[in-house]
């Protein structure tokens, strides 16, 4: 099956902590995107990355890192330093040849 | 600066049709998206256009006049599934997305 996974679907901690999201894709691609989604706000670019060992920081990068290790991989750490973390995070891959992104299911954090 | 301006909002019947309306500003331009976002659910694509016209798929069709910074989608034969909110996105100069803040499309019986 081909596609983009995100996990977990839901992630609660507590205010202070680190916490890193997952995102995989077997789709080839060679770019790959973190949005975060407010509600009544269009989706906010935090980090994105076009090749493997390379990402470039997006409107909204303080308080956020990435890596990207492998071509598949491009896990996002929210880090103790973003003030208000609790949204809905998005992670998207693309190719330069359509510039067409495609979605995972994103991850709900709830930062308590 | 870039923005995106779509209505927050729209209401419409089952069976009828709706134009969802979409004006852009953005340093450079290099298309236009549309995507389809179920409540709790990821944005879905639905269209790209990058030249001037109406691109038609089935019971969406999305329109572009790049002279007037403007677009729609078109929604046919409306079904109740079509309740989501629609997001447009143009891509700016950087090959950069810049988002709508998404219109919420609700459909009556």
């Amino acid at each position: 099956d081909g596609g983009i996974t995100q996990s977990p679907k839901y992630l609660f901690r507590k205010e202070g902590q680190n916490v890193t999201l997952s995102c995989e894709q077997n789709l080839n691609h060679d770019a790959m995107y973190w949005y975060r989604q407010d509600p009544g706000q269009g989706l906010r670019l935090i980090y994105y990355s076009q090749i493997v060992n390379d990402f470039q920081k997006g409107d909204i990068a303080e308080g956020y890192s990435v890596s990207r290790e492998k071509k598949e991989s491009f896990p996002l750490t929210v880090t103790s330093a973003q003030k208000n973390p609790t949204a809905f995070y998005l992670c998207a891959s693309g190719t330069s040849e359509t510039d067409t992104q495609y979605f995972g299911p994103g991850t709900r954090l709830t930062v308590l | 600066g870039q923005n995106i301006d779509q209505p927050t909002e729209m209401t419409a019947t089952e069976g009828a049709i709706v134009q969802i309306n979409c004006t852009y500003q953005t340093s450079g331009f290099n298309g236009l998206f549309w995507y389809q976002q179920h409540a709790g659910e990821a944005p879905t694509f639905l269209s790209y256009n990058v030249l001037d016209g109406l691109e038609e798929k089935g019971r969406f069709s999305s329109f572009l006049s790049r002279s007037k910074g403007y677009s729609y989608l078109l929604l046919k034969e409306l079904q109740m599934k079509d309740s989501a909110s629609y997001l447009c996105a143009a891509l700016d100069s950087n090959y950069q997305l810049i988002w709508g803040a998404g219109t919420k499309l609700i459909i009556k019986p």
